[in-house]
């Protein structure tokens, strides 16, 4: 049974880093690709980006390249997101997600709990 | 453009049919799937690749799309359906998007 695990809730101020994580079982880890989907307080559904764990190609939606950091240790099958400067508009629930794929495109069958991140002074 | 246009809302009486809409240059060129979200939980998929249901998701759920528009149909709402939808596409980078979202109510 597949299962994405995301590490729990974290509270941050203001400039600090984080790093949270998304470990999948069930599967062959390296050969799907692992995406994370942010939601705002409130608000919708906002595509990241996605890396494939087996060489590490990461692509990063425009709104979010240069903001986070998409990282991979297929060794332990865990896909990372991490902040270098937190701001408080980054308080939001974090999602990853598995890739599978089909003619015409992906989709996202699988998906971690959800990381809560708290930024707050 | 990269985006998915949704209505902001829906509503519909209990047993009766809706349909929620998905537009976007990209759906001329991939298939959408669709995810429904409670409050509080992970979003759930209910149709991929346009019109396919995964397992366990009931036949009221269907999917069809032409040209720069995607629907979900619901057959015969129920109360239980009322939750955010959210349609997404992959783009030409090998990036994926989701549309605005449709809070659905049901009456």
């Amino acid at each position: 049974e597949v299962h994405l695990v995301q590490s729990g809730a974290e509270v941050r101020k203001p400039g600090e880093s984080l790093k949270i994580s998304c470990t999948g079982s069930g599967y062959n880890f390296p050969t799907y690709w692992i995406g994370w989907v942010r939601q705002l307080p409130g608000k919708g559904l906002e595509w990241m980006g996605i890396i494939y764990p087996d060489d590490s190609e990461t692509r990063y939606s425009p709104s979010f390249q240069g903001q986070v950091s998409i990282s991979v240790d297929k060794s332990i099958s865990t896909a990372y997101l991490q902040w270098s400067s937190l701001k408080a508009s980054d308080t939001a629930m974090f999602y990853c997600v598995r890739r599978d794929y089909g003619s015409g495109g992906g989709y996202f069958e699988f998906w971690g709990q959800g990381t809560l991140v708290i930024v707050s002074s | 453009s990269s985006e998915l246009t949704q209505d902001p809302a829906v509503s519909v009486a209990l047993g009766q049919t809706l349909r929620v809409t998905c537009q976007g240059d990209t759906l001329r060129s991939f298939y959408a799937s669709w995810y429904q979200q409670k409050p509080g939980q992970a979003p759930l998929l209910v149709i991929y690749a346009k019109d396919k249901r995964p397992s366990g998701i009931p036949a009221r759920f269907s999917g069809s799309g032409s040209g720069n528009t995607a629907s979900l149909t619901i057959t015969g709402a129920q109360a239980e359906d009322e939750a955010d939808y959210y349609c997404n596409s992959r783009v030409s980078s090998g990036n994926y998007v989701f549309g605005t979202g449709t809070k659905v109510t049901v009456l």
